[in-house]
């Protein structure tokens, strides 16, 4: 299976801040990875598709960039709603795996 | 607007089995394939396996391979996941949710708790 690994697992930032997410694939995929944002209690959002298209209704904030085996996420300048756990996801080969999460706090 | 609405989930004893559904609305159902994702309490997500759109092809992965099967009827827009011989390991809320392609999830459902416990 192909391991999905994201760093850091903890991110603490403010509002206005510019933050990354990376995720590292075990083999290459390519570009088929996905991005999600999930918010406690509540089911994941698709953010990111083929590792860079931007999911329409999604803020231009976030942007996504990669191949290969190393991807990241980037949130331009953090918002409140931004605040959640962010996971990627790879759709090259089964079974799709996650990244264990990288959960966004508040500094 | 689309909406995926999963049901089933409860509290049963490890060894026995259940039944997850997932009704679909709003959006062309038989067009899709269809994804089950779960997550363990406090934990990650866990992809669990994908039935393509006319459900001829099926891709699970190997902790739930010969005691979950996915399942659709596209004359109801419903989908399913039997799940058998369940543990421990297996509690977890199980989203169901429409796959691009036969990709990546680009909606989900709200989910629906199942809890394995003696």
């Amino acid at each position: 299976d192909i391991q999905m690994t994201q760093s850091p697992s903890t991110l603490s930032a403010s509002l206005g801040d510019r933050v990354t997410i990376t995720c590292r694939a075990s083999q290459r995929i390519s570009s088929w990875l996905a991005w999600y944002q999930q918010k406690p209690g509540k089911a994941p959002n698709l953010l990111i598709y083929r590792a860079s298209s931007l999911e329409s209704g999604v803020p231009l904030r976030f942007s996504g960039s990669g191949s290969g085996t190393e991807f990241t996420l980037t949130i331009s300048s953090l918002q409140p709603d931004d605040f959640a756990t962010y996971y990627c996801q790879q759709y090259d080969t089964y079974p799709y795996t996650f990244g264990q999460g990288t959960k966004l706090e508040i500094k | 607007q689309v909406q995926l609405v999963a049901s089933g989930g409860g509290v049963v004893q490890p060894g026995t089995s259940l039944r997850l559904s997932c009704a679909a609305s709003a959006f062309s159902f038989s067009n899709n394939a269809m994804h089950w994702v779960r997550q363990a309490p406090d934990k990650g997500l866990e992809w669990v396996g994908v039935i393509s759109s006319d459900g001829s092809t099926k891709y699970a992965v190997d902790s739930v391979k010969g005691r979950f099967s996915i399942s659709r009827d596209n004359s109801k827009n419903t989908l399913d996941l039997q799940m058998k011989s369940l543990t421990t390991e297996d509690t977890a809320v199980y989203f169901c949710g429409r796959g691009r392609g036969s990709g990546y999830v680009d909606f989900w459902g709200q989910g629906t708790l199942v809890t394995v416990s003696s």
